[in-house]
């Protein structure tokens, strides 16, 4: 399969133990953001998304959160587990439809 | 099953020889995108369209040519490669842009210019 040789900020986590991932974004016009996983030798999958009048939404084991005041945003996995080690991206939709990505996270999950 | 497909996976090819990466989605989405993908700098957009005869560039469209003459495909054509065109290369597919949740992305074509 296909996958980048990324020199990234990488996050060590012990398997079980909660997970924040951050992500500071560009464009202070943007009003809806997306984080994505990519696992080694796929494309990018679509975890989660959230929309500028809302500061947090929850999914299944994750929860984003929103600061716009700061263009901050994170990604919080709960009760970490291996399958979850990958590159985590945030995207924007800067202007109507184009989407923007950040440069990524990598998340590595220890037993 | 509902995927996006890309073919080549893989491709090496010298300067100015023109090639087409094929991607084609099976789920009768209306939005398609290209993007391009090098270490550090995350994906790039490269081009989207938004349904057949719709196209628009994305970030970094320089280089590259698209066409949507069919809904369920969206070539991406390098007229004359180069080195910098280099990069791991990804076509998504979405119901309707950015009023769709999730964009669904093929599995990559590695591209190499010589």
């Amino acid at each position: 399969g296909e996958s980048v040789g990324l020199h990234l900020p990488t996050l060590s986590v012990q398997e079980g133990d909660n997970s924040i991932i951050n992500c500071a974004y560009s464009n202070s016009a943007s009003d809806y953001f997306i984080w994505y996983k990519q696992e080694s030798g796929k494309g990018p999958q679509f975890i989660i998304d959230i929309r500028s009048n809302m500061d947090k939404r929850q999914g299944q084991r994750v929860t984003v959160l929103l600061n716009k005041t700061v263009k901050h945003l994170s990604l919080q996995i709960a009760a970490t587990q291996p399958g979850d080690s990958a590159v985590y991206f945030c995207a924007e939709y800067g202007g109507y439809n184009k989407l923007i990505f950040g440069a990524g996270t990598r998340l590595a999950v220890h037993p | 099953e509902a995927q996006v497909t890309q073919n080549p996976r893989y491709l090496i090819t010298v300067t100015g020889k023109k090639l087409t990466v094929t991607c084609s989605q099976n789920m009768n989405h209306e939005y398609m995108s290209w993007y391009r993908q090098d270490p550090g700098l995350g994906l790039r957009q490269i081009y989207y369209s938004m349904n057949v005869e719709v196209t628009d560039k994305g970030d970094v469209p320089e280089g590259y040519k698209v066409s949507r003459k069919e809904k369920r495909n969206f070539p991406l054509i390098l007229e004359s490669p180069s080195p910098n065109q280099t990069s791991l290369y990804f076509c998504a597919s979405s119901l309707r842009g950015r009023a769709s949740r999730e964009q669904y992305f093929g599995p990559g074509t590695r591209l190499t210019v010589t």
